[in-house]
């Protein structure tokens, strides 16, 4: 079984320049996490989704980032402007959905390691 | 905010000895899960835990939920080298998941 594919694995860019990522999920996982992990630390949530509908997107910075799940497969983040506090590894996962509050096992892939200059 | 605070934040032991880290919070969650990350790699999940006082095996690992649902532990027995990493708990919490500050664990041969 293939497993939760990303690209780029790494992005140098200047501030105020853009960047986007990609996530192939695992076929049939109905729901896809994008985190943003600062070397050391958990992942934070950024935006969830189930299928091609937002879950959570509270932790999201709106007025730079953005994310698409068209079609309920393939996704993509966005940063622009990028900061240089955005320097951090972009983590994908990829679950079927959680049944009656009960955690399923999510899937990640290796991550895009972004840094910004 | 972190919702999740683990403790302790660095460990570095020698093999062959036993360890434990915390996960703890004042929010009750559904349910609590356990991950380990090596570096340039993603998370890979060790355990999910749901009843409130469940105790679960892997080998040499034991994760205990806590009775309220507010915290877990993980302990490790006679560690390997090949348990570094950053150890992570994650849990949900209504609709919301969050991850824990983590655990970085480096076991000398």
């Amino acid at each position: 079984e293939a497993g939760v594919a990303q690209s780029p694995r790494y992005k140098i860019i200047e501030k105020r320049q853009s960047v986007a990522f990609w996530c192939n999920p695992i076929s049939g996982h109905a729901t896809l996490y994008w985190y943003q992990q600062i070397l050391g630390q958990g992942p934070k949530l950024l935006i969830q989704f189930q299928n091609n509908g937002v879950v959570d997107d509270s932790q999201l910075p709106k007025d730079r980032f953005s994310a698409e799940r068209l079609k309920g497969v393939d996704s993509t983040l966005k940063i622009q402007p990028a900061k240089l506090e955005d320097s951090a590894v972009y983590l994908c996962a990829s679950s079927l959905a959680a049944s009656g509050g009960v955690l399923g096992t999510q899937y990640f892939g290796p991550g895009t390691r972004l840094l910004v200059l | 905010t972190q919702l999740l605070e683990q403790s302790p934040q660095f460990l570095s032991i020698q093999e062959g000895e036993n360890l434990t880290v915390y996960c703890n919070s004042s929010s009750v969650f559904s349910s609590l899960q356990w991950y380990r990350q090596e570096p340039g790699e993603g998370p890979v999940l060790l355990v999910t835990v749901v009843t409130g006082g469940e105790v679960k095996k892997l080998k040499r690992l034991t994760f205990q939920f806590g009775d309220a649902r507010k915290d877990s532990s993980l302990h490790i027995t006679a560690a390997q080298p090949g348990d570094t990493g950053l150890y992570l708990c994650a849990g949900n919490t209504g609709n919301q998941f969050y991850f824990g500050t983590g655990t970085s664990l480096t076991v000398i041969p």
